[in-house]
């Protein structure tokens, strides 16, 4: 069946430095990806997503690819911030007609201090 | 900006009491879930729903029942609540019937069972 694989946190970066969230996939078809962020009391909301293979998917300086060949989308930031502490998780969808299932990841928490 | 709304926010309860945990949208979608966050923060999806009178259990067994008589209005019961109910519940709604399509997720409900 379909998995998201992402690695575990917390995260800890110092503000400007770079960010990479390693995430990876299987799936039986072609999936859509995704990155949800939740922040701290809040439910989760989409941070950017892909729906095929080399798409680019891209908000507030965050940006992924969707790369077939090697089942990964990575989440990078070039400069984080302290407002960008939160939780990331990568998730897939796949299906068509009424059905799409969708599968999250474990989630990565990102702490960025000061 | 999503129009998912969810209430309680924030409910403590007594062992044996029923719950009802709200969730209503106003996006006209048709798709609406119901996912458990643990502490641990990894999702699992309890129930969905692909339209009016259509409801399935989820990945994760959960003794709540669901139900959905009108497009917007998607709420979750548990008749006797018990102490292994704590947790994070989050409702989400999708549009369509494309696997790329974003979800839409409410702020959340904290439920503590004591």
């Amino acid at each position: 069946g379909d998995s998201v694989t992402q690695m575990e946190g917390p995260v800890t970066l110092s503000e400007e430095a770079f960010l990479t969230i390693n995430c990876t996939y299987t799936a039986t078809g072609y999936p859509s990806l995704f990155w949800y962020v939740q922040y701290p009391g809040e439910g989760l909301q989409l941070l950017l997503k892909a729906t095929k293979a080399d798409d680019k998917g891209s908000n507030k300086g965050f940006e992924a690819t969707y790369r077939k060949e090697t089942t990964s989308f990575h989440l990078e930031k070039g400069s984080v911030q302290v407002s960008d502490s939160a939780v990331y998780f990568c998730a897939l969808s796949e299906g068509s007609g009424g059905y799409q299932k969708v599968t999250f990841g474990i989630g990565t928490k990102l702490q960025v201090i000061p | 900006e999503a129009d998912i709304y969810q209430t309680p926010r924030y409910l403590v309860i007594g062992t044996g009491k029923k719950i009802t945990l709200e969730c209503s949208q106003t996006m006209g979608h048709d798709k609406m879930y119901w996912y458990q966050q643990d502490p641990g923060m990894e999702l699992h999806l309890i129930h969905y729903s692909y339209g009016v009178n259509s409801t399935e259990k989820g990945d994760l067994s959960s003794e709540s029942t669901v139900s959905r008589i009108r497009t917007e209005h998607f709420p979750l019961t548990l008749e006797s609540a018990r102490p292994s109910h704590t947790s994070q519940y989050l409702c989400a709604s999708r549009v369509g019937a494309g696997a790329g399509n974003t979800i839409y997720f409410g702020e959340g409900s904290w439920l503590t069972v004591v």
